[in-house]
Order: C-alpha cells, then sequence, then structure tokens
C-alpha cells in the first residue's frame, strides 16, 4: 500500500532534549517535506526536499534540521526544543519536483509536545 | 508569492443542505489550486485540483470547485451535506513554473448538524 510512514504518533519530552521525527515514503517520490499544523494558522511549511541531498528552509525553519540521505526517508531534527515548537506535524511527499500540479501525500502526523 | 484566504474559520450546515467553503488566492503568475480534507486524527488527503484543464473540478464525495479568475476564487461546494462530510477543509496554492512551493489556507471546520 502506498504511503507516508511517520514515527511517533505522539511525543512528549522536555526543554533542550534532542529529538528525532522518522518520515518514510514507499511511492519513490522526489520530493518530501515537514508541515506544522496549529490552530489558526494551518499548516506552515518547514523544510522541503527536491530530492537526495537537496534540502531547502520554508516558511518556518527555526529550531528544526533535516537531512534526505536516502530517498524514502526525511526525518526531522529538533536540537533543543523549546514549548513554542509543541506543535502537530506532517510529513508529506509527491511525486516529481517539475510537475508543481502533483498532489501531496500526507503522513498521518505526530503530535509533539515539549514541557 | 502566493497566498490563500479561507473566509470562516467554522462553518456549520444542517445534513442534506448546500456545502459552500470559500477560497480566495492570490499569485503573481497562474495557480494550481487544491482542496485538501482532514479528518480527525489524520493527515490531509486530496479532495480535488485545478490545473488549468477545466475551470469546473470535480473531486471525490461529491465535491466540486470552480476556478474563477476574474474574482481570484476556488470555493468548494457539495450539494447536499452528509454527516460523514464533517472535517476540516484546507484550500492550497502552488505557482505553475516547477517550483514545489505548496502554501495552505488556515481551513475551514465544517460542522454537519442532524
Amino acid at each position: 500500500e502506498a504511503q507516508v510512514t511517520q514515527n511517533p504518533r505522539y511525543l512528549i519530552t522536555v526543554t533542550g532534549k534532542k529529538l528525532t521525527v522518522t518520515c518514510s515514503q514507499n511511492m519513490n517520490h522526489e520530493y518530501m517535506s515537514w508541515y506544522r499544523q496549529d490552530p489558526g494558522l494551518g499548516l506552515r511549511q518547514i523544510y522541503y526536499s527536491m530530492n537526495v541531498e537537496v534540502t531547502d528552509k520554508g516558511d518556518v525553519p527555526e529550531g528544526y534540521k533535516v537531512s534526505r540521505k536516502e530517498k524514502r526517508n526525511f526525518p526531522l531534527i529538533l536540537e533543543s526544543p523549546s514549548p513554542n515548537q509543541t506543535s502537530l506535524y506532517f510529513c508529506a511527499s509527491s511525486k516529481g519536483t517539475g510537475a508543481t500540479n502533483e498532489k501531496l501525500f500526507f503522513g498521518s502526523g505526530t503530535q509533539l509536545s515539549v514541557l | 508569492a502566493q497566498s490563500v484566504t479561507q473566509l470562516g474559520s467554522h462553518v456549520s450546515v444542517s445534513e442534506g443542505a448546500l456545502v459552500l467553503l470559500r477560497c480566495n488566492y492570490s499569485s503573481s503568475v497562474p495557480p494550481y489550486l487544491f482542496w485538501y480534507v482532514q479528518y480527525p486524527n489524520q493527515g490531509l488527503q486530496l479532495l480535488l485540483k485545478y490545473t488549468s484543464a477545466a475551470t469546473l473540478v470535480k473531486g471525490i464525495n461529491g465535491f466540486e470547485a470552480e476556478f474563477k479568475k476574474s474574482e481570484t476564487s476556488f470555493h468548494l461546494t457539495k450539494p447536499s451535506a452528509h454527516m460523514s462530510d464533517a472535517a476540516e477543509y484546507f484550500c492550497a496554492v502552488t505557482l505553475s513554473g516547477g517550483y514545489q512551493k505548496v502554501t495552505f489556507g488556515t481551513g475551514t471546520k465544517l460542522q454537519v448538524i442532524p
């Protein structure tokens, strides 16, 4: 089954403790992206990747890191989480970098709470 | 630069009534427009998309949207609401030209009253 898999589904942590949220897709998609969803603000893009070893900042990249060493994986790293990073996070992927009309496939989300 | 504005963060309709969710966009070049739906505790899934082939776009679950360039709008409609339509709906825009920058609206939560 074609899917985007995120783990963990829920995560509670404390300020300053490094964490990684994993994202994997099995559709051989070139494009992957991370979003955070906050009430009243919709989805905002954190980082995206056009292909392996190609990443770029989205609208709200501060406090986050990503890497794209393999095509299927795109982990989101919070080196020193802070309470304002408490949010619902989504990973998404799509087929091609040139076709901006391609739909995004979303993971089920990771609810992160930073105490 | 592109943006989308969704009017109404919450919309309530009676079961069987018309659903109308509003989306207005702003872009400097011809846009591609999308509607996504998010059911509780799930990720987003595509309802429909406009890619310049036809101005009236039909999607899944009986939804459709009409692209109106003169009004810079892409409103989502469904003739008769069903209880299962209760969800949050997001309008999104990308720009034609090979750059995958997706901008989402702030979302509209649809409540369907029995």
